[in-house]
């Protein structure tokens, strides 16, 4: 167990819908990133988020979003899913740079 | 921007040694990191290396050079359960990692 806490594990949803995904860091981690998985894909960094605040984006969508909140768990927020939306979408989280980053378990995503 | 490579797939025999090998190009970086990930399981972390040089940790081991754009992985006495994806990345600053694609080992008795 990394420590870090992602929900829901699975979602079923359909296109065009909006969901949002949580993530809780580990205790005392300031850094929280998300990752998109698609099948047989890489991790793609999408965004990180530092004591609340964006620190780095990535390859991420004008639809997803995301934020921190001040106790510094992070939402990242999906709107219009397409099909393609469908993958593993992973939160990690540190206590600041050049740290190791933990990994949550992930929350699959599948857009019917 | 950064670009990373490693090859997809490699295979192994148990109590093998293996060597995963992963170049990148980018224009500067903080460390290089490699996690282990089982098939729909979270990527762990296995090692970091911000020098160049080898880093030994039990049967994994990392080397980076920086001036050669270069790291491997090393596995040695390797164990049906490290069939995984090995995953290189970059940490370009501010725990921003930049992964490559994988490379996904088979280790057959």
């Amino acid at each position: 167990d990394s420590g870090v806490t992602q929900t829901p594990k699975h979602l079923i949803t359909a296109t065009g819908q909006r969901v949002t995904l949580r993530c809780s860091p580990r205790s005392g981690d300031l850094s929280v990133y998300w990752y998109q998985q698609s099948l047989d894909q890489g991790l793609q960094f999408l965004i990180q988020y530092y004591n609340g605040e964006e620190r780095a984006k990535g390859n991420i969508l004008e639809r997803f979003s995301a934020q921190q909140f001040p106790d510094l768990h992070s939402e990242l927020n999906l709107s219009s899913l397409e099909l393609g939306d469908s993958a593993l979408y992973f939160c990690a989280s540190s206590v600041q740079g050049d740290t190791e980053a933990f990994f949550g378990q992930g929350t699959r995503l599948t857009v019917v | 921007g950064q670009n990373i490579d490693q090859p997809t797939e490699m295979t192994a025999t148990e109590g093998a040694i293996v060597q995963i090998n992963c170049t990148y190009q980018t224009s500067g970086f903080n460390g290089l990191f490699w996690y282990q990930q089982h098939a729909g399981e979270a990527p762990t972390f296995l090692s970091y290396n911000v020098l160049d040089g080898l880093e030994e940790k039990g049967r994994f081991s990392s080397f980076l050079s920086r001036s050669k754009g270069y790291s491997y992985l090393l596995l040695k006495e390797l164990q049906m359960k490290d069939s995984a994806s090995y995953l290189c990345a970059l940490n370009t600053g501010f725990q921003k990692l930049v992964f490559g694609t994988g490379t996904r080992l088979l280790v057959s008795p």
